[in-house]
């Protein structure tokens, strides 16, 4: 069955600071999505990346970048130059099922 | 657009009562799906539909049932709510490989 395990449950940084989220899953698909939402204060559940399976190119957004390595089955998730309005839960995703989430708490 | 809406967005019932979520959407996504949100632990698959016609169980569906009654709507019921089934509820919806979109949510409590 898949599997998404997000082992940090919180985290805090200081405004500015480089934060990197972690997301280990396992699957027995060939192929598969990766997805990563946030969920600020507000509660409500807001898409912010995908990734496929057959595409392990990196990619930049703005002060969004992942990290997907298929062969250790991570899809790492990093804000650049961290806003106190990133603060929020951030989960990652294998298809339909989702990791436990980490809590993300920027500091001014 | 609206998306995806959920009715009601607040809920308080005894236990042993019997109620029924909504979930509407209108974007003509092929799949839906039922999560429960608890504290610490992440959404919970309770149901999903991944086409009108289709329902199946997800990691928690002791307790719920569903019904995929046309394109636009999956409806999850409580038979006999028990204090265990407090949680926030999310509907979602999507086209395969696509980001899922999700409701505002329901806050369910029983007492």
């Amino acid at each position: 069955a898949q599997k998404v395990t997000q082992a940090q449950t919180e985290i805090s940084v200081v405004e500015k600071e480089d934060v990197t989220l972690d997301c280990v899953y396992e699957t027995r698909d060939t192929t598969y999505y990766l997805f990563w939402y946030k969920q600020p204060p507000s509660g409500e559940l807001v898409f912010l990346i995908r990734r496929n399976s057959f595409d392990e190119q990196n990619e930049i957004s703005g002060r969004y970048s992942w990290n997907f390595q298929k062969s250790t089955s991570s899809f790492n998730f990093t804000i650049t130059a961290s806003q106190v309005v990133d603060s929020a839960v951030y989960f990652c995703a294998h298809d339909m099922r989702f990791g436990a989430g980490t809590r993300l708490t920027v500091k001014p | 657009n609206a998306g995806v809406t959920q009715t009601p967005k607040f809920q308080v019932l005894k236990t042993g009562q019997s109620m029924t979520l909504q979930c509407a959407q209108d974007m003509n996504h092929n799949s839906m799906y039922w999560y429960r949100q608890d504290p610490g632990m992440g959404l919970r698959l309770i149901y999903y539909s991944a086409s009108e016609g289709t329902t199946d169980k997800g990691e928690v569906p002791n307790g719920y049932n569903v019904s995929r009654l046309n394109k636009r709507e999956f409806s999850l019921r409580l038979e006999s709510a028990a204090p265990s089934q407090t949680s926030v509820y999310f509907c979602a919806s999507r086209t395969i490989g696509e980001p899922q979109h999700f409701g505002d949510g329901t806050r369910l409590s029983i007492l």
